[in-house]
């Protein structure tokens, strides 16, 4: 089953705009995790950030964790053409014993 | 450190065939965790391992097992397959688990035919 769900599925942007990605969770967590994955290949790691946590920055990635509305956004500043990938949100969920649920993510494509 | 390696890369098997799927993950990860992603259902969580005990299991049938070594190595087995089956399955390891974040291998992409 899906704990999170991206929104919007697709995202079609010239470079240099910014990206925003939503995410929308059902049951309180631990944690909420993005991850971004090119075509056909394994999941790459881009930040984690805590229940007691609302914003939290990485290069050019902003994310930010509203658990009242049980939701999360990741923003991508100054988009490149190699942001062009699938970006999922994880979440490790109170009653999930420690496992990460994935959702359906958000295919990006960023065009130069 | 060398990243997580799956084992084969690709692999193509006929309906009710078995077939085995290997994964290293990095030296001292003790968790390893597996998903079966398909354009119609996503990411699903497959079952996780942390130190040779399978720790959490998803919502798969008996078909699906798997196992971990004293080295931390995991092997991924489906009996029966069906075309159902045909997917990327994905092998991810962590120090902890869900708290932690997961490396991914690049997956092994099984059609099953």
């Amino acid at each position: 089953s899906q704990q999170g769900e991206e929104d919007p599925q697709a995202l079609s942007i010239q470079e240099g705009e910014n990206a925003t990605m939503n995410c929308s969770y059902k049951t309180s967590i631990n944690n909420l995790q993005w991850y971004r994955q090119n075509s056909g290949r394994g999941l790459v790691h881009l930040i984690l950030i805590r229940s007691n946590e609302r914003e939290k920055h990485s290069g050019r990635l902003r994310v930010t964790l509203d658990t009242s509305k049980k939701s999360s956004s990741l923003l991508i500043t100054a988009s490149r053409a190699a942001d062009t990938a699938s970006y999922f949100c994880a979440t490790d969920g109170y009653n999930q014993g420690g496992k990460l649920i994935f959702g359906q993510g958000t295919e990006l494509s960023v065009k130069p | 450190k060398a990243g997580v390696t799956q084992t084969p890369r690709y692999l193509i098997k006929t309906r009710g065939q078995q077939v085995t799927l290997s994964c290293s993950p990095i030296s001292g990860h003790r968790s390893v965790s597996w998903y079966q992603q398909t354009p119609g259902q996503g990411l699903q969580f497959l079952f996780e391992y942390f130190s040779e005990t399978q720790r959490n299991k998803g919502n798969f049938p008996g078909r699906f097992s798997g196992r971990q070594f004293s080295n931390s190595r995991s092997e991924m087995n489906v009996s029966t397959l069906e075309l159902g089956d045909s997917a990327l399955y994905l092998c991810a390891s962590s120090l902890q688990g869900g708290n932690s974040p997961l490396h991914f291998g690049n997956g092994t992409r099984l059609t099953v035919t």
